[in-house]
């Protein structure tokens, strides 16, 4: 199966860059997600990318991926207190649809 | 708007009693899940449901049943509640394509 690990904290100034990051073993998964989770709610999803691309932007947020060194990444732009949360990446194997896994969960504390 | 719900936000059980936790969606998915979030673990699939009365088992399914009488609604039963089982537990559906939609968890505490 897919080992996925994520640092557990990251902290970061209101106004500035956040770079959430998160390593996998397994390298034949079609979709990687990464997933929002705010305090007392279920997860939200953010964004995905494809495993054929290298980079997705959506408005505020950057998605990289570099299948070399199996590496995904997260970057919020101009991290405001709303995205304090904790951030899930995710993957689904191609061979096992509906069936995830999920990093341990980064905590991301925006202070002002 | 899509909405998964889960019949309770906080349950507390005694060792040994048969749990129950629903699940409902107003989608029309065909998918259900049931993850366990457990804190330096993330979430963890129990079981997954890809039609009426059909299920299959996920990475942690011990200790656990399902039931999915009707396409709206996923049931999690633990037959004899331990307190290994002390969780929080999430519930999703799926159409045929990427996105789940959580519900919004169930902490449940066996005591």
């Amino acid at each position: 199966g897919e080992d996925v690990e994520q640092s557990l904290f990251l902290s970061v100034r209101e106004g500035d860059s956040s770079v959430i990051n998160c390593t996998y073993t397994d390298s034949s998964s079609t979709y990687l997600y990464w997933y929002k989770q705010e305090p007392g709610a279920g997860l939200q999803l953010l964004t995905y990318i494809f495993s054929n691309m290298d980079m997705k932007q959506d408005q505020r947020l950057t998605v990289l991926l570099n299948k070399k060194d199996k590496h995904l990444s997260l970057r919020i732009a101009d991290t405001q207190t709303g995205d304090s949360a904790i951030y899930f990446c995710a993957f689904e194997l191609t061979d096992s649809w509906g069936k995830f896994q999920f990093g341990a969960g980064t905590q991301v504390v925006v202070t002002p | 708007d899509v909405k998964v719900t889960q019949s309770s936000r906080y349950l507390v059980k005694r060792t040994g009693e048969k749990v129950f936790l629903e699940c409902v969606q107003d989608m029309d998915h065909e998918n259900m899940f049931w993850y366990r979030q457990d804190p330096g673990l993330g979430l963890r699939l129990i079981y997954f449901s890809y039609d009426v009365k059909m299920k299959e088992k996920g990475d942690i399914p011990e200790g656990y049943s399902v039931s999915r009488e009707k396409k709206e609604r996923f049931s999690l039963i633990l037959e004899s509640a331990s307190t290994n089982q002390t969780s929080m537990y999430l519930c999703a559906s799926r159409p045929s394509s990427y996105e789940q939609y959580f519900g919004p968890g169930t902490r449940l505490t066996v005591t």
